[in-house]
């Protein structure tokens, strides 16, 4: 039961354009949902949130939309650098979960330069 | 301010045998939570501790279990270990009080059955 999904297992962009990475999920509870990104050999980290009373977050090059209607948000870089190549990983959790998130399965993005 | 640390990086065990893991939490935080990362999957939620109880649970069997310390660093142990429990093994961190997006997770252990 994949409550998170990343259909795109890989995604390859020229440096300096868009990468556009995206995110379904099927559980309407969810309530905030969150990106990180993880580096070979460490630990995801944080890199940009949103909530359900939200459609759209921006952070710098990044920004989050959220389209609760469809159950689907999406992580835009713009420009994308070749340091931003590493996996994505969605999240999402509901009010009061503490530190219990849903993952999903991760997108590896690769910029080439 | 030092991060979250995991030990050990590495670890191979055999089918039948018992393992524990480590993790310190970032300074500050007193909430740790487990996550299993099997290979091309998303990390999965084990379970989380908050002083010193568990606080929370997935859906993994009891054969795994954890610990918290009055330090805030914690353990995780699984007995009766199987092939599918090789995996990359993440704890976090964070404080009670903030937001979930204050997560700080380790490197990780990587453990291999055989």
């Amino acid at each position: 039961d994949q409550q998170v999904k990343q259909n795109s297992p890989s995604l390859s962009v020229q440096e300096g354009r868009i990468s556009i990475l995206n995110c379904d999920y099927t559980n309407s509870m969810f309530d905030y949902f969150l990106w990180y990104k993880k580096y070979p050999a460490e630990g995801p980290t944080f890199l940009i949130s949103i909530s359900s009373i939200k459609d759209k977050n921006e952070d710098g090059r990044f920004t989050v939309f959220l389209n609760k209607s469809a159950k689907h948000l999406s992580l835009h870089i713009v420009p994308s650098q070749p340091g931003d190549s590493a996996v994505y990983f969605c999240a999402a959790s509901g009010y009061n979960q503490g530190g219990k998130l849903i993952f999903g399965q991760g997108t590896e993005l690769s910029v080439k330069p | 301010e030092t991060g979250v640390t995991q030990s050990p990086t590495h670890l191979i065990k055999t089918r039948g045998q018992q393992v524990t893991l480590r993790c310190s939490s970032q300074s500050g935080h007193n909430t740790v939570s487990w996550y299993q990362q099997a290979l091309g999957q998303g990390p999965q939620f084990i379970f989380q501790y908050y002083r010193e109880e568990e606080n929370g649970r997935g859906n993994f069997p009891p054969r795994f279990s954890g610990l918290q310390f009055p330090n805030y660093s914690s353990e995780l142990n699984v007995n009766a270990l199987e092939l599918d429990d090789s995996a990359l093994y993440l704890c976090a961190s964070s404080s009670s009080g903030q937001g979930i997006s204050h997560l700080y997770f380790g490197p990780g252990t990587r453990l291999t059955v055989t």
